[in-house]
């Protein structure tokens, strides 16, 4: 079975644009959660979204927004970068929802370097 | 609100010895407790994870975890590393019921020859 699956695993993007960015969960997995991973703050929960419904947020501005869509893949898209914005985003899929005892299964990440 | 302490930003051991990371968690209630390694340039790999029942955890690749309530701690260890166990080890806690989960910051294992 593969695994979770992230594109593109690195960009490169300016200050003031906007980016997208994709998660393909492992097949049967419909809940994809959404982590984003700095030197400076280390690994913080951005949202998870299940059944194409967003289920948890974290604490991250409005910038920050997601989907999900039937097939259960996943998009995250930031707005408006700032530099602080460059961090590795690490996409997570599980079988269901209902909570930490179902293991999340990790993608490699996107690198996200804003100039 | 639930945060996770790894004292240990960076341990250095000898091929061959053994280990311990330390991982210390504050949560209202008993927490679901995760370690998890990173390779550079990979996502996070599950190496084990505790919800109840028998205090000591066995996992992948030789690791096992503790998980002490009163101290509230869930140190992991190996007995005896090998080198391409040098990587970036993240503990983690996570409510029951969602995906909200906090890590530390991680403590970097090298592995000296």
């Amino acid at each position: 079975k593969a695994g979770v699956t992230q594109t593109p695993r690195y960009l490169i993007k300016t200050r003031g644009q906007q980016v997208t960015l994709s998660c393909s969960p492992i097949s049967g997995h419909r809940s994809v959660s959404w982590y984003q991973q700095t030197p400076g703050q280390g690994l913080q929960f951005l949202f998870e979204y299940f059944s194409e419904t967003q289920r948890n947020k974290g604490n991250f501005p409005g910038r920050f927004s997601g989907r999900q869509f039937s097939n259960s893949r996943s998009e995250m898209n930031v707005s408006t970068l700032e530099l602080g914005d460059s961090a590795l985003y690490l996409c997570a899929s599980k079988t269901s929802s209902g909570g930490a005892a179902d293991t999340q299964y990790f993608g490699p990440g996107t690198r996200l370097t804003v100039l | 609100a639930q945060s996770v302490t790894q004292p240990d930003i960076h341990i250095t051991v000898s091929e061959g010895a053994s280990l311990e990371l330390r991982c210390n968690y504050s949560y209202g209630a008993t927490p679901y407790l995760f370690w998890y390694v990173q390779s550079p340039g990979q996502g996070l790999q599950l190496l084990l994870k505790y919800f109840s029942g028998d205090t000591l955890v066995q996992g992948i690749k030789g690791f096992e975890a503790e998980f002490k309530r009163s101290q509230s701690s869930f140190n992991l260890r190996k007995p005896s590393v090998h080198w391409s166990d040098a990587a970036e080890y993240f503990c983690a806690v996570a409510p029951y019921n969602n995906n909200d989960m906090r890590f530390g910051a991680g403590t970097r294992l090298t592995v000296k020859p």
